[in-house]
């Protein structure tokens, strides 16, 4: 089945930092992924669209120069959370479709990023 | 206004007993497709199950169902004979959206736990 692997796991870091979280389709060409953020018994919460080789489409409210997103390759995009404050503690995950972009697949997840910023 | 949503936010169920849980959408959509999402406490998501807006017959997949209808907009999931492992946080899902781009967007989810 398709495979979505993310890195890091979880990240402790101090205020300030900028840091990035990878995330890979193994054994599939993604041209779209998703990046997702989850406060603590909430749902997940749609960030952006990864788009490989263009511009990121980022749902409202959601900061484009605080949370930057490069989708380089057709199996890799990477989410980098710039100058990180304790209020982007948060777990966040991606995810990427096989196929086409259509209705009748399902999203497949990486098993996100722990980050907690001091 | 909510597109998905779930109005249970915990559920008990007995071990081998079965056990609904509630999803309603709202969408203008032709086509979209309804998912169920199940996360454990480590955090993963995990596809348990899918129905097309357009599959007439309720998707199945081992212990788990898509109780669909279409008219009153709801896909609830049916587990059969829960397991202890079953104890987790389950999302309903709906992909819509073809002209901008497809998204998925989530329910708040349910807990459910399982009792021995």
């Amino acid at each position: 089945g398709a495979v979505v692997s993310q890195h890091p796991s979880r990240v402790i870091c101090k205020s300030g930092t900028s840091v990035k979280i990878e995330c890979r389709s193994l054994d599939f060409q993604a041209t779209t992924m998703f990046w997702y953020r989850q406060f603590p018994k909430q749902s997940l919460m749609l960030m952006a669209t990864s788009n490989e080789g263009s511009k990121a489409t980022y749902e409202q409210g959601v900061e484009k120069d605080k949370f930057l997103i490069n989708h380089a390759s057709l199996t890799l995009s990477t989410l980098t959370v710039t100058s990180a404050h304790p209020e982007d503690s948060s777990f966040y995950i991606c995810s990427a479709q096989t196929g086409g972009d259509h209705p009748y697949q399902p999203q497949h997840f990486g098993d996100g990023t722990r980050l907690s910023i001091l | 206004a909510q597109k998905i949503t779930q109005t249970q936010p915990g559920m008990f169920v007995q071990e081998k007993e079965a056990v609904t849980l509630d999803c309603t959408y709202d969408t203008s959509d032709q086509s979209y497709g309804l998912f169920w999402y199940k996360q454990p406490s480590s955090g993963e998501m995990i596809f348990l199950i899918y129905q097309g807006s357009y599959d007439e017959q309720n998707a199945t997949e081992g212990r788990y169902s898509l109780n669909f209808q279409k008219a009153r907009k709801s896909a609830n999931l049916v587990i059969s004979a829960s397991q202890l492992g079953d104890s987790a946080m389950y999302f309903c899902a709906m992909r819509e959206g073809g002209g901008g781009g497809f998204k998925t967007i989530f329910g708040a989810g349910t807990r459910l736990f399982v009792k021995a």
